[in-house]
């Protein structure tokens, strides 16, 4: 089963919007990250928030964790074209033995 | 150059045929990560290892075979390639941090096709 589960599946958003994804998991965590994928590429890291964190921003990127609710949400404002993808959180409760991804969503930003 | 990079990129196979998927990072990162990426199952760990020569499972391991004798190469290995193994395929390494894994950088892929 998987640890973490991004909502919504796709988002689609005009230029200068923001646009926020959110990431549920079921066990605990040492920290949660999120990558982007752009298409027929590989996943680049974007951020990581650790278990004792509650936000963490970079650049328009805003990171919210909730360990009490078992969950994320990654803000991205004032979007653009470029910022289209796919966005996937991932956690880590091991030493790698439990770093899962999520199976993403799928941002569109329109121009 | 430095990075980490996957060869080949494109692969075609035959079912029962024994393919390998090189890995390999400048980095001198600790961790190495395979994963692979199929619509709707997002990123799954196939294995991981933490040092030369330490290797574990991930969530999903059969039908696949690691080494690591040096830091910085990963190979991955079918050792008979089946239908279900059509993929994409990603490597990763990382330095690793106190609390856990830390910041991954992906290689660049490899599509894997078994007919």
């Amino acid at each position: 089963s998987q640890q973490g589960e991004e909502d919504p599946q796709a988002l689609s958003i005009q230029e200068g919007e923001n646009a926020t994804m959110n990431c549920s998991y079921k066990t605990s965590i040492n920290n949660l990250q999120w990558y982007r994928q752009n298409s027929g590429r590989g996943l680049v890291h974007l951020i990581l928030i650790r278990s004792n964190e509650r936000e963490k921003h970079s650049g328009r990127l805003r990171v919210t964790l909730d360990t009490s609710k078992k969950s994320s949400s990654l803000l991205i404002t004032a979007s653009r074209a470029a910022d289209t993808a796919s966005y996937f959180c991932a956690t880590d409760n091991n030493y790698g033995q439990n770093f899962v991804f999520g199976p993403g969503t799928r941002l569109s930003v329109l121009p | 150059d430095a990075g980490i990079t996957q060869s080949p990129r494109y692969k075609i196979t035959e079912t029962g045929r024994q393919v390998t998927l090189m890995c390999h990072q400048t980095w001198s990162h600790s961790y190495m990560f395979w994963y692979r990426q199929d619509l709707g199952h997002g990123l799954r760990l196939i294995y991981y290892s933490a040092a030369a020569d330490i290797t574990d499972k991930g969530e999903v391991p059969d039908g696949y075979v690691v080494s690591r004798s040096k830091t910085e190469n990963f190979p991955l290995t079918l050792e008979s390639a089946t239908r279900s193994q059509t993929s994409v395929y990603f490597c990763a390494s990382g330095p690793g941090t106190s609390g856990g894994v830390g910041e991954q950088f992906f290689g660049p892929g490899t599509r894997l096709t078994v007919l």
